[in-house]
């Protein structure tokens, strides 16, 4: 069974800099055509793709949001790990990590995180 | 890079169909067969139901289907249930390697 579960502070304090876990089982990163992404949704808004880590170390950044992001992973913790800098109440939302396979296709989330909700207020 | 374009809402009878629209531009939709749809139920994480434009996971009812034309993608939603009643996302691939949501389409079943 594949599973995610994000992790990490539940509030943060605007100019923090913010750090997710995203921890997964049922799936090794270090397979071929493996990928994990991160997507945000603020309260009642639209989702919103932040980052992807291919197997390979391949990563993507959404444009408006590159300066900012910066996605790792951990294949002998089975970990991806995402950074965003300089945080703003505007990021605010809940962050979701999610699977994506070359096997069905790397643009698709097949299996998705709960979600973890952050607060950014100081 | 702007947000791919759906009705806010949409609604429908149990037993009707809808159909969820989707409009982006060359750079994406118009280009890339990579578009996706997800349902979203009120408090819970968004599920896969359409990937490349017109193909349904393994579990997902026949009942959904979806197609492109243009920049636009739609997805249609046949026999309408009561359990569809959620927020509908589409997203696609863009030719900047990167993935584009659309604002989503909240769908009421009457």
């Amino acid at each position: 069974q594949v599973t995610l579960r994000e992790s990490g502070p539940a509030l943060v304090k605007p100019t923090q800099t913010l750090t997710l876990t995203c921890t997964f089982s049922g799936f090794l990163l270090s397979t071929s055509g493996m990928c994990v992404s991160w997507i945000r949704q603020p309260p009642g808004k639209a989702l919103e793709w932040l980052a992807r880590i291919d197997w390979d170390d391949d990563k993507y950044y959404s444009t408006s949001l590159k300066t900012r992001l910066t996605i790792s992973k951990d294949t002998s913790k089975n970990q991806v790990v995402l950074t965003m800098t300089n945080m703003d109440p505007v990021d605010t939302a809940t962050y979701y990590c999610a699977r994506s396979r070359a096997a069905v296709t790397i643009h698709a989330f097949d299996i998705w995180g709960q979600g973890t909700m952050v607060t950014v207020s100081s | 890079q702007s947000a791919l374009t759906q009705p806010p809402s949409v609604s429908g009878s149990p037993g009707q169909s809808v159909t969820i629209s989707c409009t982006g531009t060359s750079s994406d939709v118009g280009t890339y067969n990579r578009v996706s749809w997800y349902q979203q139920p009120p408090g819970t994480a968004p599920k896969l139901m359409i990937y490349e434009v017109s193909n349904r996971p393994s579990g997902v009812p026949d009942r959904f289907s979806g197609s492109k034309s243009g920049n636009t993608a739609s997805l249609t939603i046949s026999g309408l249930q009561a359990e569809d009643e959620a927020d509908y996302y589409c997203s696609s691939y863009t030719s900047s390697s990167t993935l584009i949501f659309g604002g989503g389409t909240k769908l009421t079943v009457l």
